[in-house]
């Protein structure tokens, strides 16, 4: 079935050190991409999104980057600090799941100071 | 803006009661609203999907009868979990969409329900 995943389950980085996380999808059809933030206990939290016309899009330390070839996603964040440290996920939307929005699996993001 | 609220934020109940749990828009009227169940370590996994003023609809495998979801009014939905098990402990977490803000697709996530039922 349709499912977006992740390549690594944990991430860990050095504090200013730049974290890059990954995302694979399946579904052809998708349309809309996003990355959300999740610490313990809490809901996610929007960090950035990207349309697929799109491969590339920069907020603030976050760089989004999409290959619709390959149906890969990955977040980049810039000088990573201890307060990044969550697990991460990719979410994707397509044509044919209307409004609903498939997660992957998530990744774990330790910032050692 | 685009605040989510859910209430309560953790609640422990008996095998055999039933827990509600709210979903609130408070600075927006959320034409759709989403419920996601999330295990420890796990990714969040949509429950169901509920408009204003309609019946829910429901993922494959989730027993409607069992999730209850009213979504009466733009701004408040409710999720009631009936005869909880301790199986139906999770962490619920609702989001909100509004057609009419923004580019109208976004979801804006509460900050989940802690359910433990013992």
């Amino acid at each position: 079935g349709e499912s977006v995943g992740l390549h690594l389950p944990t991430l860990s980085v050095q504090e200013g050190d730049n974290s890059i996380i990954n995302c694979a999808y399946s579904n052809s059809a998708s349309d809309y991409f996003i990355w959300y933030k999740q610490e313990s206990g809490k809901g996610p939290q929007f960090i950035i999104d990207i349309r697929s016309n799109m491969d590339k899009r920069q907020g603030q330390r976050v760089t989004v980057l999409l290959n619709k070839t390959v149906k890969h996603l990955s977040l980049q964040i810039a000088a990573t600090q201890p307060g990044d440290s969550a697990v991460y996920f990719c979410a994707e939307n397509g044509e044919t799941s209307g409004s609903r929005l498939t997660f992957g699996e998530g990744t774990q993001l330790t910032v050692n100071p | 803006g685009a605040v989510v609220s859910q209430h309560p934020s953790w609640v422990i109940c008996k095998s055999g009661t039933s827990v509600k749990i709210e979903c609130r828009s408070l600075d927006f009227q959320a034409t759709t609203m989403f419920w996601y169940r999330q295990f420890p370590k796990q990714s969040l996994m949509l429950m169901a999907t509920s408009n204003e003023g309609s019946k829910a609809t429901y993922e494959q495998g989730v027993e409607k009868d069992k999730f209850l979801i009213n979504h009466a009014s733009l701004t408040l939905s409710t999720l009631t979990v009936t005869s909880a098990h301790p199986e139906d402990s999770s962490f619920y977490i609702c989001s909100a969409r509004d057609v009419f803000r923004g580019r109208g697709y976004e979801q804006y996530f509460g900050p989940g329900t802690r359910l433990t039922v013992t």
